[in-house]
């Protein structure tokens, strides 16, 4: 299994500019996530899905949106880039509640906004 | 809403000694408590985690200890090593509609010199 995969590794966005983050896992799991983390600071929960067709809101969902038409496949959309949306990206996912709480991280998506 | 609280934010030691971070969480209904370890440039990754019927629980060099009246839980490690060096999260979750609602602390930045 590749877990957790997420491109592009870094990319760099001009004030404005929207652009896509890919994130796909092959471990079958129902829940996905996406998080921020800004420089020394915790991750701060975008967006989550708990199964394909449905999303929600998280802690700091301002600027973004995602959806989830497949188990696989969960992409975080940017529209009309802010220098403060400049961070690490980190998408992760999760079995169903009842098989195990551990969340799979991806490797990540660094992104600066100029 | 939950909120989570981490101390120290760094931390340095000598190899061979112990080290302690603490976690306070606000919300009484949480349950379930998790610390990932990030090393520099790479994705957090679960190292143990704990859940509100339990007290305490370790792994090998790793414990977690929980007080629930007083609402926080700490994170020991023994006999530290170099590649303990890393940045460690605690986080919170009292699963919201069935999904692993994670709120994070800000981290503590474990350096273990030889």
């Amino acid at each position: 299994n590749a877990g957790v995969t997420q491109t592009p590794k870094f990319r760099i966005l001009k004030i404005g500019q929207s652009m896509t983050l890919q994130c796909t896992q092959d471990m079958n799991h129902n829940y996905m996530y996406w998080y921020r983390q800004d420089p020394g600071m915790g991750l701060k929960l975008i967006y989550y899905s708990v199964g394909a067709g449905i999303t929600d809101k998280g802690e700091v969902p301002n600027g973004y949106n995602v959806s989830r038409s497949t188990t696989e496949d969960f992409p975080l959309r940017l529209e009309l880039a802010a220098p403060s949306q400049t961070s690490v990206y980190f998408c992760a996912s999760s079995y169903l509640a009842g098989k195990g709480d551990e969340q799979f991280f991806g490797p990540g998506t660094r992104l600066t906004v100029l | 809403g939950e909120n989570v609280e981490q101390h120290p934010s760094t931390l340095s030691v000598q190899e061979g000694d112990s080290a302690v971070i603490k976690c306070t969480y606000s919300d009484s209904a949480s349950n379930y408590f998790p610390w990932y370890k990030q090393e520099l440039g790479k994705r957090p990754q679960l190292i143990i985690d704990i859940r509100s019927n339990v007290g305490e629980k370790k792994d090998q060099r790793i414990a977690v200890t929980l007080n629930k009246t007083a609402k926080h839980f700490s994170l020991h490690i023994t006999e530290t090593q170099p590649e303990d060096s890393a940045v460690y999260f605690c986080a919170a979750s009292n699963r919201p509609g069935g999904y692993n609602k994670l709120i994070f602390g800000a981290g503590t930045r474990l350096a273990v010199h030889p």
